[in-house]
């Protein structure tokens, strides 16, 4: 079974650029949720999708966008790459009728140079 | 606006002692609290939650207790093992927006021998 898995494991961007992380939730839940963790910091939480919609969104810019796929994976899209985008980015999947907690994957580390 | 927060940024511990975590809250609209554990280079990985009907939930060496009152969770592991080692995250979240965690910042763990 496998768990929630995400790519690249590791990506180095330039300022201005654009980037697109992706996840593929852990078989059989079908919401994903994108969390920002920067150096000692507790993770950030960015979107949430379900049913190929945006549901909820956190405190962030219009940069960060997304997309869910009908396999239930999902796309995390930065434009105009900041210095300060530089984190740990980590996809979490559930199921949205048990209301149990999330399965994290690896995450992906963004350095921006 | 940080509305969960782990003030302990780091604890040492003894094997074999108890480990006390600490997190506060200021939403009193949180009804749902849980506990994770994160090994470098990994995810997250729940460990524990507990319901704002509930003041204490038990889970072998773990358990959690929820003060409302104080808007004060704290994770006790009895006894500590030196597989304990790693930085803890509480989060919480309102069941209306399910899905959407508030994370604290992490307190790093090291369990002695």
């Amino acid at each position: 079974d496998a768990g929630v898995t995400q790519s690249p494991t590791h990506l180095i961007k330039t300022r201005g650029q654009q980037v697109t992380l992706r996840c593929s939730p852990k078989s059989g839940h079908d919401t994903v949720s994108w969390y920002q963790q920067a150096l000692g910091q507790g993770p950030q939480f960015i979107f949430q999708y379900y049913e190929e919609e945006e549901r909820q969104r956190g405190n962030f810019p219009d940069r960060f966008s997304g997309h869910q796929f009908p396999n239930y994976s999902s796309e995390l899209n930065v434009n105009a790459l900041l210095l300060g985008d530089s984190a740990l980015y980590l996809c979490a999947s559930s199921l949205v009728t048990d209301n149990q907690p999330q399965h994290f994957g690896d995450g992906t580390r963004l350095s921006i140079l | 606006d940080q509305q969960v927060k782990q003030n302990s940024p780091s604890l040492s511990v003894q094997e074999g002692r108890i480990s006390i975590l600490n997190c506060d809250y200021t939403n009193s609209m949180f009804d749902y609290f849980l506990w994770y554990k994160k090994y470098p280079a990994e995810g997250p990985t729940f460990l524990i939650s507990i319901s704002s009907i509930k003041d204490k939930n038990e889970d072998g060496r773990f358990t959690v207790f929820l003060n409302k009152s104080a808007k004060h969770l704290s994770l006790h592991i009895v006894p500590s093992q030196p597989g304990d080692s790693a930085v803890y995250f509480c989060a919480a979240s309102i069941s209306d927006s399910w899905g959407k965690f508030q994370f604290g910042a992490g307190t790093q763990v090291v369990v002695t021998p």
